[in-house]
């Protein structure tokens, strides 16, 4: 079984800095690996995924991360946030080639004006 | 595209009462998800269908939840009885075959009283 570890509950940051959210994960077997975000009263979107290929990932809104095999981590990283990051970052995995996602407990960033 | 619908997005309900949860997939994607989402538990699978099957159950709590897929375009998660236990936040998603991007609905908040 494959589990996600968010160490980080809540990220403040001021408007315009860089920020990276962390994420590990643990498992067994090759996995796929995601970031979502959710914003208030709404659903999740999904930032970005890493199936194969580069480990560094590219997704919407600015927002890259890389995985490392070897540290087992996904950090999400940003290089400017703005006042609409503002959100809950999930990390989540699977099993590779299964639509089956284990979420972490999730990152509230919150961004300082 | 609508994006997945999911109906009420509002429900308040007094305990034992039954309570059903709709959603409306998005038009072709053969994966179905039911999440629910506390404080305290984070983000749960509940289950998953593929193809209108029931492939992986392991998530719900108990007896009182049951879930269906009549169609491809129709899901029910309905909970019977309901206890104060199950106030939450019940997502479903939906993916298509070999994209592995699950698109989230509103949510139905639920609060059983």
């Amino acid at each position: 079984a494959q589990s996600v570890t968010q160490l980080d509950s809540q990220v403040p940051v001021f408007e315009e800095a860089p920020v990276e959210l962390r994420c590990n994960y643990s498992s067994s077997v090759s996995v796929y690996l995601f970031w979502y975000v959710q914003y208030p009263n709404q659903g999740l979107q999904l930032l970005l995924k890493y199936l194969s290929g580069s480990t560094l990932v590219k997704g919407i809104n600015g927002f890259e991360a890389e995985f490392n095999k070897s540290q087992t981590s996904f950090h999400l990283r940003k290089p400017s946030v703005h006042i609409s990051d503002t959100a809950e970052y999930f990390c989540a995995v699977s099993e590779a080639g299964n639509e089956k996602l284990t979420f972490g407990t999730g990152t509230r960033l919150t961004i300082i004006p | 595209d609508a994006g997945v619908i999911q109906s009420p997005r509002h429900e308040v309900t007094e305990m034992g009462q039954e309570v059903t949860l709709r959603c409306k997939p998005i038009s072709g994607h053969d994966y179905l998800f039911w999440y629910r989402q506390t404080m305290m538990r984070g983000l749960e699978l509940l289950i998953y269908f593929n193809n209108n099957v029931p492939i992986d159950d392991s998530g719900m709590p108990e007896d009182r939840f049951s879930a269906k897929m009549p169609n491809a375009s129709f899901s029910t998660l309905k909970i019977q009885p309901s206890e104060p236990r199950d106030s939450a936040v019940y997502f479903c998603a939906s993916s298509g075959s070999i994209s592995y991007e699950q698109y989230f609905g509103p949510g139905t908040r639920l609060t059983v009283t």
